[in-house]
This record gives structure tokens, C-alpha cells and sequence, in this order.
């Protein structure tokens, strides 16, 4: 399969801070990478997708603001938490899609985010 | 519609013995449908994907049965194994544009050796 590569695997942050997330595909192309956030034992919900070079589209209930997207290039995507508040604390993990031939939507590692 | 239903919500198999997972969709549009393994603290690794043109899929102990007409399709892992222990997803996406993923709600597995 396709690697992508999420960093950092563990961030505690104090409140009030801001924490960058960043989503590296390591040997393909993503033109789309997609971020999730994930509760103790439940599903991956979607909060955005990134597009290169444009804007990022965003979940219905998702603060655009609060959750800062950039894909400046297609082989990376980050996600900022701005101003943190522990209710922020989640595992957030981003994914890409790969084209032909490794096709199929690829999973970074996550991100441990804690915010004291 | 944009729901994927999955069902059990956990399972306990013995080892050696047949997992079977299932999901249910109601977005005749969805064309792609992969099965994700999680284990703790990982992100979801794909494990096998079925486009609806065909009616089953096999790599290794992984199958993927699908029912275009019933709008569901299973995960079969034969043989389990202890190593098999871990989180489930069955997903479904639209091809075009943007291709997210929607998920069901994921199967905690436990093989028990």
C-alpha cells in the first residue's frame, strides 16, 4: 500500500495554545487529503477535506476557524487546532487518496492530542 | 442515506475460527467499499476493497462478500488468529471529486487463543 506519514504521533498542549498537525504522503500524490478526529472506541468522523491549493471543505458542526487546514502541496496537508481547549483533546488522524496503481484511501499513523 | 450501518458492535471468535462482520448501505451511489484494521492507538490500515461489479474478493484469509441487490456486503476473516484482535471498519465512498470515506461504526474482534 501507500505510505502516509502523520506528525506528531503524541502532542500535550496547554490551553489556549495552538498545535500544528502535518500529513505527509511519502510516495504519492494526493490532490485530496482527509482529516478525521476519532473518540475512545468510536468511529472516524470527518471533520474536512483538503484540496491542494484551494480552500478546504468542511463538516457540517466543524469550526473552520478553530480548525485551520493548509495543503499547500500534494504531498502535504496540516491541520492547526488553534486556541485549544481540552474538549479539543481527541485522536485526529488524516488520510490521503491514492491513484492507479495503488488505489485506495491510506491512513496516517494519528495524533495523540492532549490539551491540559 | 449517507449512513453505513455495521454489525456486531463486538465479536468473540475462537482461534481458528470464522470472523464475520457486516454492513449495510443505503446510498445506491457508494462504488467503493474498503474494510479498515485498527489496532490501538494506530491509525486504520486498509485491509481489502470491493468495487460492486463483482460478488467477492479474497487476498489471503481476508473476503469480501457483496450483495448489490440487498445492499450489503461482509468481511470473512478465515482462520483467525490472536493477532487478528482489533477494531473492524467497513467504509463506502462515491467516486468523483472529493471520494470520502463514510464509515460504519466499527467491530472490536477478539480471538481468543
Amino acid at each position: 500500500g501507500a505510505v502516509v506519514s502523520q506528525h506528531p504521533s503524541r502532542v500535550i498542549c496547554k490551553s489556549g495554545t495552538s498545535v500544528k498537525i502535518e500529513c505527509r504522503s511519502l510516495d504519492f500524490q494526493a490532490t485530496t487529503m482527509f482529516w478525521y478526529r476519532q473518540f475512545p472506541k468510536q468511529s472516524l468522523m470527518l471533520m474536512a477535506t483538503s484540496n491542494e491549493g484551494s480552500k478546504a471543505t468542511y463538516e457540517q458542526g466543524v469550526e473552520k476557524d478553530k480548525f485551520l487546514i493548509n495543503h499547500a502541496s500534494l504531498t502535504l496537508s496540516t491541520l492547526t487546532v488553534t486556541s485549544a481547549h481540552p474538549e479539543d483533546s481527541s485522536f485526529y488522524i488524516c488520510s490521503a487518496r491514492a491513484g492507479a496503481p495503488k488505489v485506495g484511501a491510506f491512513f496516517g499513523q494519528g495524533t495523540r492530542l492532549t490539551v491540559v | 442515506q449517507q449512513q453505513v450501518k455495521q454489525s456486531p458492535q463486538s465479536l468473540i471468535v475462537q482461534k481458528g475460527g470464522i470472523s464475520i462482520i457486516n454492513c449495510a448501505y443505503e446510498n445506491t451511489a457508494f462504488d467503493y467499499f474498503p474494510w479498515y484494521q485498527q489496532f490501538p492507538g494506530k491509525g486504520p490500515a486498509l485491509l481489502i476493497a470491493i468495487r460492486p461489479d463483482v460478488s467477492e474478493k479474497k487476498e489471503g484469509r481476508f473476503t469480501i462478500s457483496f450483495n448489490k441487490s440487498a445492499k450489503q456486503f461482509s468481511l470473512h476473516i478465515m482462520d483467525s488468529q490472536p493477532g487478528d484482535s482489533a477494531t473492524y471498519f467497513c467504509a463506502a465512498s462515491v467516486s468523483g471529486a472529493t471520494n470520502k470515506l463514510i464509515f460504519g461504526t466499527g467491530t472490536l474482534l477478539a480471538v481468543q487463543p
